[in-house]
């Protein structure tokens, strides 16, 4: 199975900060890569999807990047709403195996 | 718009079954590859299974490999996880969600989640 780690576990960030998180596949995986925000008692919503295509309707504050075996997500400028937990998960082949998570606090 | 709803969920003794449905609307179910994902309390996403648009093609996760089996009526709108030889490690909140893309092929995009149906293995 292809190993997904995400880092940091957790971050502390204020709204208007800048911020990065970062994944790592066990193996490359090209640009199958795509990232979900999850909030607190709710379903994951995709926000990036081929490691850099954003997601209708989601804002172009989020972006990504990578290929191969490491990937990053930024977080442009957050908002009150963008504390949340961030997941990474590979769509190269099955398993499709998913990130530890990584969760955004203020 | 899009809408995923799952049903099912319970408490369930180990060993036991159970079946979860998800009932797709505002858009062509047949056409879309569907999956399962599940989430344990306070843990992480764990991919389950994938079931083909015409259910001809699936495939599970080790961890359920044998003891689940997914279906989909596409008369109905509708998929399915039968769940049987429930163990504690079961425990979780399960999710379906629909593949981006159509067709005879996956992308394993996520673009679409129900809202979960929570399944509790205890005695």
């Amino acid at each position: 199975d292809i190993q997904m780690t995400q880092s940091p576990s957790s971050l502390s960030a204020s709204v208007g900060d800048r911020v990065t998180i970062t994944c790592r596949a066990s193996q490359s995986i090209d640009t199958y890569l795509n990232w979900f925000q999850q909030r607190p008692g709710k379903a994951p919503k995709l926000l990036i999807y081929a490691a850099s295509s954003l997601q209708s309707g989601v804002p172009s504050r989020f972006s990504g990047s990578g290929s191969g075996t490491d990937f990053i997500l930024t977080i442009g400028s957050l908002q009150p709403e963008d504390f949340a937990t961030y997941y990474c998960q590979q769509s190269y082949t099955t398993p499709f195996t998913f990130g530890q998570g990584t969760k955004l606090e203020i | 718009q899009v809408q995923l709803v799952e049903s099912g969920g319970g408490v369930v003794q180990p060993g036991n079954s159970l079946t979860l449905s998800c009932a797709a609307s505002g858009f062509t179910f047949s056409s879309h590859p569907m999956h399962w994902v599940r989430q344990a309390p306070g843990k992480g996403l764990e991919w389950v299974a994938i079931l083909w648009y015409d259910g001809g093609n699936k495939y599970y996760a080790d961890s359920v490999k044998g003891r689940f089996t997914v279906s989909r009526d596409n008369s109905k709108n509708t998929l399915f996880l039968q769940m049987n030889s429930l163990r504690a490690e079961d425990t979780a909140v399960y999710f379906c969600a629909r593949d981006a893309r159509t067709g005879s092929t996956w992308s394993a995009v996520f673009d679409y989640w129900g809202q979960g149906t929570l399944v509790t293995v205890s005695s």
